[in-house]
Parts: C-alpha cells; sequence; structure tokens
C-alpha cells in the first residue's frame, strides 16, 4: 500500500534559517503529492501541492518540487519566521480515489 | 464562507458506551473524508463519502465503527461499545467533488476513552 515517510523532528531553527523538511514516498502509478500545515490551536491547512513529476508547488514562501526518480517531496523555505513554527504533513492522493495517505508530522519550532 | 465544522469538540465517555461524532462540510462540496489522528502521527483514513454513497470505507478499523451521510451533506461517525484504544481526534474534511484535490479540514473531536 502507499506509504509516507518525513524526516523525524521536532526540528528547531533560529529566525531567517534555511529550513529543509524530507519527505519521501512508496505509491504505485503516478500520486498527487500534498504538505499541510497545522498551527498551533489551528486544523490542518493545506500549504502547497504538486500533480506530476517536475512540478513545483509553492505558498508564503515554501516551495517543494515532485521528484520521480528520488521518489521525494521535499518541503524548503529560504528564510524561516517565528510565525511558520507548527506542525507540517506530507501527504499523498491518487487521483480521484478520495483519500489521502499522510506522513507523521515533523514539528517546527522558529526561536527569534 | 464558512468552513467544515464538528462536534462536539471534545468527547469523553467510558468504555463500552457508544459515541457520534458529526461533520458539517462546507455547502456545496460533494466529497466528504473521516480520519483518525493518535497522539505524534498523521491522519489515518477511514472513510470517503461521495453524495450519500461511501464511495470508500476501507480505513474503518472494523464493524464496530460506521459512519452515514443521509442526505449528502452532514455525516455522523458512530462508534459502538467504545474501547480506549479509541481515544483519538477524530478529523472530517470536505472536498468540492471527487476530483478536486483541495481537502478542507475541520478542528477535529478529541474522544477520550476513559
Amino acid at each position: 500500500g502507499d506509504s509516507v515517510t518525513q524526516m523525524e523532528g521536532p526540528v528547531t531553527l533560529s529566525e531567517e534559517a534555511f529550513l529543509t523538511i524530507n519527505c519521501t514516498y512508496t505509491a504505485t502509478g503516478y500520486p498527487s503529492l500534498f504538505w499541510y500545515v497545522q498551527y498551533p490551536g489551528e486544523g490542518l491547512q493545506l500549504l502547497l501541492k504538486a500533480t506530476k513529476a517536475d512540478d513545483k508547488g509553492s505558498n508564503k514562501g515554501f516551495e517543494a518540487t515532485y521528484r520521480k526518480e528520488t521518489t521525494s517531496f521535499h518541503l524548503e523555505k529560504g528564510s524561516v519566521q517565528v510565525s511558520d513554527s507548527a506542525v507540517y504533513f506530507c501527504a499523498l492522493s491518487h487521483t480521484n480515489a478520495g483519500k489521502s495517505t499522510f506522513g507523521d508530522g515533523t514539528t517546527l519550532t522558529v526561536k527569534p | 464562507g464558512a468552513g467544515v465544522s464538528q462536534s462536539p469538540s471534545n468527547k469523553v465517555t467510558e468504555k463500552g458506551k457508544d459515541v457520534e461524532l458529526r461533520c458539517d462540510p462546507i455547502s456545496g462540496h460533494t466529497a466528504l473524508y473521516w480520519y483518525r489522528q493518535s497522539l505524534g502521527q498523521g491522519p489515518e483514513f477511514l472513510i470517503y463519502f461521495q453524495g450519500t454513497g461511501a464511495a470508500d470505507d476501507s480505513g474503518l478499523p472494523n464493524d464496530r465503527f460506521f459512519a452515514v451521510r443521509p442526505e449528502g451533506s452532514v455525516s455522523t461517525l458512530k462508534i459502538q461499545r467504545t474501547e480506549r484504544g479509541d481515544s483519538a481526534v477524530y478529523l472530517c474534511a470536505s472536498s468540492q467533488d471527487r476530483s478536486s484535490y483541495e481537502q478542507y479540514f475541520g478542528p477535529g473531536t478529541r474522544l477520550t476513552v476513559t
């Protein structure tokens, strides 16, 4: 079956540091890939997505590129802010199949 | 507009009791999903509705769990004879239709079985 593996956290960075959160997946076919974010006290929100190989998803300064050859979708941001402190989830979904498969999440804390 | 709402936000119940969790999706969204999230883990798929019918219930762990969506809008997840292992946050999400990638999540119901 499908699975998503994220780098283990927690991750603690200073403000303006570079962020990478690794995500790899196992799936048949060509799934779509997602990053969701959960801010403290809030629900899950879609952060960015990529629907085919070599697509780059981007939003709020975050980027991730769909790499089929390495089955990866690593999340990056050039300069993190305190407000980026949250739990980040990598996920995949097959076209028209409905359900998403999630990783276990990576907790990011950004210190001033 | 209003997002996905879930009730109750917290539910504490005794082992062996039945519980019902409610999800009110975004108006007009035909697809509805239930997930379960245990502490320190990502959401785990339970069931997916397209309209009134369950299109995929492969994630339901056993026959104590079932969900309904009789009018294609509000959904209820029912857990019978609860066990301590059922304690988790139950998340509901909706999307515009089955081909829409973006799922909008509710705040969840935290279920504690004592």
